[in-house]
């Protein structure tokens, strides 16, 4: 059954440090999301992506985040310069389109030190 | 403003016992995730559904639209359902609004 991936499953950086997240999506689906879940607080959207631009993005995706759908495959988000705060899980989801189910990676866990 | 409500946030039940975990939102979704997280983290789409209902194996969900609220029930619960229930709506966009989750724990 095809699943989306998520690389690394772990990442330690520093404080001020750019970070890229990368996800593949499902192969024919067609609409990109990312989460996130800090430690013990619920799962947040930060952004969707669809033919090649964003869509939509939380108050929470200011401009230290960016999203990339650099080839075919995969969907990258990058963290300009990192902060304390943005330790957290990530998880990648898509689905074919915005009225169908999500399909979550198994998520990267950011730790920012 | 777009919420989704969970009770209760915390549940523990005896094997074979059976489990509603509710879910509350505000009006205009298009349609509601069920959504089961692992202790490891990884999230697992069990339901997505506008009306009616949806059984798959143990695991039943229904929506009422003119309550604005929605179940997950799981039959002849086992230690393995162990874990957190997330309900999730989509409120007319392409983004999904979550709850705290629930989390269950089932004892043999």
């Amino acid at each position: 059954e095809p699943e989306v991936t998520q690389t690394p499953s772990h990442q330690v950086t520093q404080m001020g440090q750019e970070v890229i997240l990368r996800c593949v999506p499902i192969s024919n689906h067609l609409y990109f999301y990312w989460y996130r879940q800090i430690l013990g607080q619920k799962v947040e959207f930060l952004v969707s992506f669809y033919n090649n631009e964003i869509s939509e993005k939380s108050e929470i995706f200011d401009d230290q985040f960016s999203v990339e759908r650099p080839d075919g495959s995969n969907f990258t988000l990058k963290i300009r310069s990192t902060k304390l705060e943005d330790s957290a899980m990530y998880f990648c989801a898509s689905s074919r389109d915005s009225s169908r189910e999500q399909y979550f990676g198994p998520g990267t866990r950011l730790t920012v030190t | 403003k777009n919420e989704v409500e969970q009770s209760p946030q915390n549940l523990t039940a005896q094997e074979g016992e059976f489990i509603t975990i509710n879910c509350s939102y505000s009006v205009g979704i298009s349609a509601l995730h069920w959504l089961q997280q692992h202790p490891g983290g990884g999230i697992v789409s069990l339901f997505m559904l506008s009306s009616g209902k949806k059984k798959h194996g143990r695991l039943i969900a229904t929506i009422n639209i003119q309550e604005k609220h929605s179940s997950l029930h799981i039959t002849a619960s086992h230690p393995r359902d162990s874990a957190v229930y997330i309900c999730a709506a989509l409120y007319n966009t392409d983004k999904l609004i979550f709850g705290t989750g629930t989390r269950l724990q089932v004892f043999p």
